[in-house]
């Protein structure tokens, strides 16, 4: 499709839980992107792929932070023993190529909730 | 490093009236990309334009217009006429051209309130 897919929309999670949040790319896009949106609209940067490799994961806090794209597959973020901090938004954008002229189409996002 | 500023984090304007939103961003590559985007209350972030460091031409695209000028390291957004659909928080953005992971970086937004 011509949209990048992010599910759930919504999910609530008790501190210490585990969340997992998904991505399906636009097909044919081998760049994909994760953002954090905290409160005050401050956006940070997590992690990119090249297809399935790693491309930067410079802004990932690694301890509790995971994300995988495999072939054939929706890509995934997962926050082991979520925190009330990790409460975000959280958006992933895909890409024909690092750079293209319409930059990055971003996903709807999917805020989680950590109570 | 990089950075994108955007000192005005609210601006209220009445319906027709033209307001600029301004961006100033630093960067130490000499190739580099800028773009705004537009995040309205439902929360999806708008892709609204991007700009090379080799094109300092300015564009125009209906009431949107972007002013860029290298030598003050800024990118400016003007709507003209504004409409109480403009209403959004619009995020300027930097990727640097140099650095292999075009990761944007992102200003803190100005929130754009237009009234009827």
């Amino acid at each position: 499709g011509e949209e990048v897919a992010q599910t759930p929309k919504h999910l609530v999670r008790g501190e210490g839980q585990k969340a997992k949040l998904y991505c399906a790319p636009i097909k044919g896009h081998s760049y994909v992107f994760w953002y954090q949106q905290v409160l005050k609209n401050e956006f940070k940067f997590l992690i990119s792929f090249q297809n399935e490799n790693v491309f930067d994961e410079t802004g990932m806090p690694k301890e509790r932070f995971s994300a995988k794209c495999l072939p054939n597959s929706p890509c995934s973020l997962e926050i082991q023993a979520t925190k009330l901090e990790d409460s975000a938004v959280y958006f992933c954008a895909s890409s024909h190529q690092r750079q293209t002229n319409y930059g990055y189409t971003f996903g709807s996002g999917t805020r989680l909730t950590v109570v | 490093a990089q950075k994108v500023t955007q000192a005005q984090t609210e601006i209220s304007v009445v319906e027709k009236e033209d307001v600029t939103l301004d961006c100033v961003y630093e960067t130490r590559d000499t190739t580099y990309y800028l773009f705004w985007y537009k995040q309205p209350p439902s929360g999806e972030l708008v892709f609204l334009i991007r700009r090379n460091s080799f094109d300092e031409q300015n564009e125009i695209s209906g009431r949107y217009s972007w002013n860029f000028q290298k030598s003050t390291s800024s990118f400016n957004f003007t709507i003209t006429a504004s409409q109480v659909v403009d209403s959004a928080v619009y995020f300027c953005a930097l990727s640097e051209g140099m650095d292999s992971s075009y990761k944007l970086i992102f200003g803190s937004g100005t929130r754009l309130l237009v009234r009827p």
